[in-house]
């Protein structure tokens, strides 16, 4: 079957540096998606990985292995801002996105 | 501006009362989906469409009925809303050419079932 694990909550504090992790099992690979999604809000789009390594855009990172089917979002220099929930989003052989339910991260001043 | 739009934002209805939501996307992607998500829940799939091509998810209850009648506009139509149907109705578009595309989100329209 298709599995998403990614923790429900983690807390952080503003100016800091968080981690979350998420692990998949897919039919087939054709890459993997992180998405943000504020309270009450559509989910908007922040990285894809497809080859194993580190993707860095701004405060914001994204880490793959394939062979362990482990991905990281890494999110540096902690705003308010960042209090959402981030879905972690790998694509199926069908080009279909399986989606986590999604850690909710709350940042604390 | 935005790509996707989607309407109404928040629809109030009756137990029962059909409900038409809309999309439409300026981007002239292929690709057009409508997502449920339930309060801290991961989106679940309806429908998606390639171009005029429709796909049913398995597991989407006979209840949802969906409509592509051109590239940009798509619409939802639950028949007849249960409690249980209440959720953020997301639709998104994607290329769905030249491999995988990230997915393109409108707003989301808040469905309450009264």
């Amino acid at each position: 079957g298709q599995n998403i694990d990614q923790p429900t909550e983690m807390t952080a504090t503003e100016g800091a540096i968080v981690q979350i992790n998420c692990t998949y099992q897919t039919s087939g690979f054709n890459g993997l998606f992180w998405y943000q999604q504020h309270a009450g809000e559509a989910p908007t789009f922040l990285s894809y990985n497809v080859l194993d390594g580190l993707e860095e855009k701004g405060r914001f990172s994204s880490f793959l292995s394939r062979s362990k089917g482990y991905s990281y979002l890494l999110l540096k220099e902690l705003q308010m801002k960042d209090s959402a929930s981030y879905l972690c989003a790998p694509m199926d052989s069908n080009y279909q996105l399986i989606w986590g339910a999604g850690t909710k991260l709350i940042i604390k001043p | 501006d935005a790509m996707v739009i989607q309407n109404p934002r928040y629809q109030v209805t009756q137990f029962g009362k059909p409900v038409t939501l809309s999309c439409s996307q300026t981007l002239n992607h292929n690709v057009m989906y409508w997502y449920q998500q339930k309060s801290s829940q991961a989106p679940k799939l309806l429908f998606h469409y390639y171009d005029k091509d429709f796909n049913n998810e398995a597991d989407t209850p006979d209840n949802f009925q969906s409509r592509r009648p051109n590239t940009s506009f798509c619409f939802l139509d639950i028949r007849s809303p249960g409690l249980g149907d209440a959720a953020m109705y997301l639709c998104a578009t994607s290329r769905g050419t030249g491999g995988p595309g990230e997915l393109f989100f409108g707003e989301g329209s808040r469905l309450t079932v009264l």
